[in-house]
Parts: C-alpha cells; structure tokens; sequence
C-alpha cells in the first residue's frame, strides 16, 4: 500500500521551460513534505521542504505546492536546466516517524 | 556541513557471506537510517535507530540486522548475502524530535552478491 505516489516515472523538458513533478499521498497524518534530487551513483540531495501549515515554498528556482484538501504536492522547477536532470523523490512524515518516500521521476532536461 | 559517509562506494561479495556496511555522521544525529534503493522501487527503509542501541525495523528487514554502538556510527549487517540483496545502500541522519526533520543522506554503497 503506497502512502506516497509519484505517478510518473519520467518526465522530459525543455531547457529554460517549467518543469513541474507531482506527488500524492494518502495518510493524513502527514504534515511534513520533502523534495530530494538524486544524481546516479550518488545519495539523495535535500532540495525543498514544505510544512502543512503553509501551502508554498520558495527557494530559487524551486517552489513546492501543497494542496492539503487533495494531499497533494508538486514541485516546480523554472527555468529547467539540463544539470537539474536527474531523478526527483518525494517524502512525506508525520509525527516523529521515518520519511515516506515515493518511488521517484526522472527528469531530462534537454537543452 | 552535515557530512554522512559511508565505509565503501563499491562492494562485491559471494552469496552466503557476511557483510557490513558502515555508515558515520558528524552532525550529533540522533536518527539515523538504512535505505535500499532499486530501479521502480524509489528507498525503502530497511532499519532505523533513535538512540544508541535502540533499533527499529522499516519495511523490509528480513535478511539484515544493524548495529548502533555509538551515536556517530550504524552499522548494516547482512547475515548471509544473497543475490537479491544486490541492491544500492544508502545511509542517512536526522535531528530528533521536530517532526521536521531533514534526512541527510551519505553517497551510497552499490553492493554486487555474485
């Protein structure tokens, strides 16, 4: 039972258009939701957190979504750039309990 | 800088033999945690510790056990590996207690069981 979903498992874009990624998950105890990015051989990268009591968070080039109504969140990238290809997974806790994560998207950035 | 590092990048091992995969943080985490990542899978978590010789399992234990002696270092054990455990290891820490906390993960271990 998948409590977090990230439903597509790879995504291709433009260099310097908006990428956008998405995430469901199903437990409303979740009230923290984090971003990592993962490059191949390496371990995942922190990127982006959002709390439930907001529902958006900015960081450069990166802003996360969260519409709690449809537990739902999406990161947005913009513009995309072709370093920003790499394979992003979303997490999610509630309480002090291990993170959630989702099976991950690939993103191509193509220039 | 949190800094997580872990004892190998690449291990290659025969089935039926015991291996241990180190991981130590420098950053006073209480949490600490092992992950397996696989392709279609996304990290599923194998064993995680809140404390010093306190230990709890994730969502696929079976097949290791762990090992918390000290704050800094957890260590994964594989009992007898098998070929299904060729996997890629990640260890990760966190602060304890927030609910906020952000895992911090080490580079990984690609482990191969011939």
């Amino acid at each position: 039972d998948q409590q977090v979903k990230q439903n597509s498992p790879s995504l291709s874009v433009q260099e310097g258009r908006i990428s956008i990624l998405n995430c469901d998950y199903t437990n409303s105890m979740f009230d923290y939701f984090l971003w990592y990015k993962k490059y191949p051989a390496e371990g995942p990268t922190f990127l982006i957190s959002i709390s439930s009591i907001k529902d958006k968070n900015e960081d450069g080039r990166f802003t996360v979504f969260l519409n709690k109504s449809a537990k739902h969140l999406s990161l947005h990238i913009v513009p995309s750039q072709p370093g920003d290809s790499a394979v992003y997974f979303c997490a999610a806790t509630g309480g002090n309990t291990p993170l959630v994560f989702g099976k991950g998207t690939r993103l191509s950035v193509i220039a | 800088d949190v800094k997580v590092t872990q004892s190998s990048r690449y291990l290659v091992k025969r089935t039926g033999e015991k291996v241990f995969l180190e991981c130590v943080q420098d950053m006073d985490h209480e949490n600490m945690f092992w992950y397996r990542q696989d392709p279609g899978l996304g990290l599923r978590l194998i064993y995680f510790s809140y404390d010093v010789k306190m230990k709890e399992k994730g969502d696929i234990p079976e097949g290791y056990s762990v090992s918390r002696e000290k704050k800094e270092r957890f260590s994964l054990i594989l009992e007898s590996a098998s070929t299904n455990q060729t996997s890629m290891y990640l260890c990760a820490s966190s602060v304890f207690g927030t609910g906020e906390e952000t895992q911090y993960f080490g580079p990984g271990t690609r482990l191969l069981v011939l």
